[in-house]
């Protein structure tokens, strides 16, 4: 059974460019969220979606936006990077994903961005 | 803000020891979860303890929730070099929609 895979797995863009991150979900989930992880701040919500609606949001600006398709795969975008973006993007999956039955979530590797 | 704190934020020691790392949280939770992250690779999840549990097992791991105090404790028993990682607490929060908070995590080093 293949686990969440997010591509590219590094990545280094120059301030200013845009970016696109790929997850794809385990096979059957229909949740996915993403999750920026940096020295400073540690691990921040960004947003989740299920069944192609974004159902919750964390506190980033509107440069940060995502989407996902009828195949549960989704992507976020970071438009006008900033130095202050790079850090490891980790996406992250779960079966059910509503109500009170929160699952434990599996998660990708990563993508590790690196803004100059 | 982070909605968890863990303590301690790093922990050393020896093979065969137990290990303990502590998490505190302020909201209401559905359910507290612990992962295990190794060197800036992704998350592994360990276990998951829903909110009217109190103490929960899996092989070497123990966690504990104690809601009326909103902390939760998780149990390395005869740690081993391959134990040593960066653990995370994370509640599980209802806002219309799940959402997960993350602690800033312990770093524990085990030593042979």
């Amino acid at each position: 059974k293949a686990g969440v895979t997010q591509t590219p797995r590094y990545l280094i863009k120059t301030r200013g460019q845009q970016v696109t991150l790929s997850c794809s979900p385990i096979s059957g989930h229909r949740s996915v969220s993403w999750y920026q992880q940096t020295p400073g701040q540690g691990l921040q919500f960004l947003f989740e979606y299920f069944s192609e609606t974004q159902r919750n949001k964390g506190n980033f600006p509107g440069r940060f936006s995502g989407r996902q398709f009828s195949n549960s795969r989704s992507e976020m975008n970071v438009s006008t990077l900033e130095l202050g973006d790079s850090a490891l993007y980790l996406c992250a999956s779960s079966l059910v994903g509503t109500g009170p039955s929160l699952d434990g979530y599996t998660f990708g590797s990563g993508t590790r961005l690196t803004v100059v | 803000s982070q909605q968890g704190e863990e303590d301690p934020q790093a922990l050393s020691i020896q093979e065969g020891e137990n290990a303990t790392m502590n998490c505190s949280y302020k909201t209401s939770i559905n359910n507290l979860q612990w992962y295990r992250q190794n060197s800036g690779r992704g998350l592994v999840h360990l276990i998951l303890i829903r909110s009217n549990e109190r103490e929960k097992h899996s092989g070497r791991l123990r966690v504990t929730l104690d809601t009326s105090k909103k902390s939760s404790s998780l149990l390395i028993t005869a740690s081993r070099a391959a134990d040593t990682a960066s653990y995370f607490c994370a509640t599980g929060i209802i806002q219309g929609a799940q959402k997960l908070v993350f602690g800033q995590g312990t770093r524990l080093t085990i030593n042979p």
